[in-house]
């Protein structure tokens, strides 16, 4: 049920923009996206609901294809704040639990 | 003020030893999660818990059980440790309320020698 995410890894330079894909063979309820600094544990950016509309948090949206099951998060003008590994996760309807992809390792360089 | 903490942050263990890891909660949430972390692997869910003594299986549960006899307390125990259980375990909570967001606590770096 591990949804696969693409690409890897990615670099950036300050102010340009980077897509993470996020694919499930699986029908979703709801995908979630993390991120990951070195030697911390993930922290929520944001929630895309069955049904729902895009999410945005500043520079970093998300939206969700729920006929694809795909979902792909958007940074845009990235700064070296964003620099981590960003997950996403993914939950089937009624399960209460998510499985995770194996990750997308983002560096942004000055 | 964090409101899940994991003990203990660090342990070294033998083979064939039982080992428990703890994740504590003061945000009453219904929700706790045990993931594993290994490189390549990306977070793998080994167990979950919906309420006081109702537990169920993730992906990766064999050689580990777990227990919540409180709300706030949820235990992972490698049952005999192997070299293969060497990872970094977080502990999330969840109350599939509002955001529904999980929130991680800071892990526990188990070496298994």
């Amino acid at each position: 049920q591990q949804p696969v995410q693409s690409p890897q890894a990615v670099i950036l330079r300050e102010g340009e923009d980077a897509v993470i894909n996020c694919s499930s063979s699986k029908a979703l309820y709801s995908v979630h996206w993390y991120r990951q600094k070195h030697g911390e544990a993930p922290v929520f950016l944001m929630i895309l609901l069955k049904g729902g509309e895009q999410k945005g948090h500043e520079k970093i949206s998300a939206s969700f294809n729920e006929k694809k099951q795909q979902s792909s998060l958007y940074l845009t003008a990235s700064q070296l704040s964003y620099s981590g590994t960003y997950f996403c996760g993914t939950e089937v309807a009624g399960a209460n639990n998510l499985f995770f992809g194996t990750g997308t390792r983002l560096t942004v360089i000055p | 003020d964090a409101g899940i903490t994991q003990s203990p942050r660090h342990k070294v263990t033998e083979t064939g030893t039982p080992v428990t890891l703890r994740c504590h909660q003061t945000e009453n949430h219904r929700y706790m999660y045990w993931y594993r972390q290994d490189p390549g692997h990306g977070l793998r869910l080994i167990h979950y818990s919906y309420g006081v003594k109702d537990t169920d299986k993730g992906e990766v549960s064999d050689g580990y059980s777990v227990s919540r006899s409180k709300t706030e307390d949820f235990l992972l125990t490698l049952e005999s440790a192997t070299s293969s259980q060497t990872s970094v375990y977080f502990c999330a909570i969840s109350d599939y309320t509002g955001n529904y967001g999980y929130t991680f606590g800071s892990g526990t770096r188990l070496t298994v020698v």
